[in-house]
């Protein structure tokens, strides 16, 4: 069965960056996978951020990043916001119409 | 600007069957895949499948055997049925349209309860 990885929680000071990895047990995250990330704030539904690894939707901020890093798919946040604590979910695709979530991490901005 | 809402009943019965619909507002419904996603309370986020415009359907592996996704062109609807639910299926229920695209765009979910 397909598992998709994440970090459970990071934590990050206001101004600072912090990056979250997406990984697969299939094996190295690529731009095939259609990386994509969403933010999730209490009490609300998920938000787009990121779609194919690196491509930001109109409303994403512009501290707001996606990459590929060592074989994961990766969300960089800079100049990190008080805002930006909520939890953040990957979606990786399998082919044939099939996808994955991530179990999510945690960002606490402390 | 496009908005989905789900609607149907917050309760379900277990062994019964969940029915849900996602109505679409301004934008067409045709030209895109239209997806379901659930969360169950506390949890994390799961795929359950997706309908597109033409009635080309997909559904997660380890829930194919109990849904099934039609749409609606002529309402701007779609829909997702869920049989023989158990508690497990308690979770915030999303529709959303092109899940993993430029056009991504989510519903504000609806909490389906399946009753112990």
């Amino acid at each position: 069965q397909t598992v998709v990885t994440q970090e459970p929680s990071l934590t990050v000071s206001p101004g600072g960056t912090v990056t979250l990895t997406c990984a697969s047990t299939t094996g190295a995250v690529t731009s095939g996978y259609y990386p994509n990330w969403f933010q999730q704030k209490p009490g609300q539904a998920p938000r787009p951020l990121i779609f194919d690894t690196t491509n930001k939707h109109s409303w994403t901020p512009a501290r707001f990043s996606g990459s590929l890093l060592g074989g994961k798919a990766a969300l960089t946040l800079s100049g990190v916001q008080p805002e930006d604590e909520a939890d953040y979910y990957c979606l990786l695709y399998y082919g044939s119409g099939n996808y994955v979530f991530g179990p999510g991490t945690r960002v606490t901005v402390l | 600007q496009v908005q989905l809402q789900e609607s149907g009943p917050g309760v379900v019965q277990p062994s019964e069957t969940l029915s849900l619909t996602c109505t679409v507002s301004g934008d067409f419904i045709s030209g895109y895949y239209w997806y379901w996603i659930r969360q169950p309370p506390g949890k994390g986020l799961e795929w359950i499948g997706y309908v597109h415009y033409s009635g080309i359907t997909n559904y997660n592996p380890s829930l194919k055997s109990r849904v099934s996704m039609s749409v609606d062109t002529s309402k701007k609807q779609f829909s997702l049925k869920m049989t023989s639910v158990t508690t497990a299926d308690t979770a915030v229920y999303f529709c959303a349209r092109d899940m993993g695209g430029e056009k991504g765009h989510w519903g504000q979910g609806i909490l389906v309860t399946v009753p112990s």
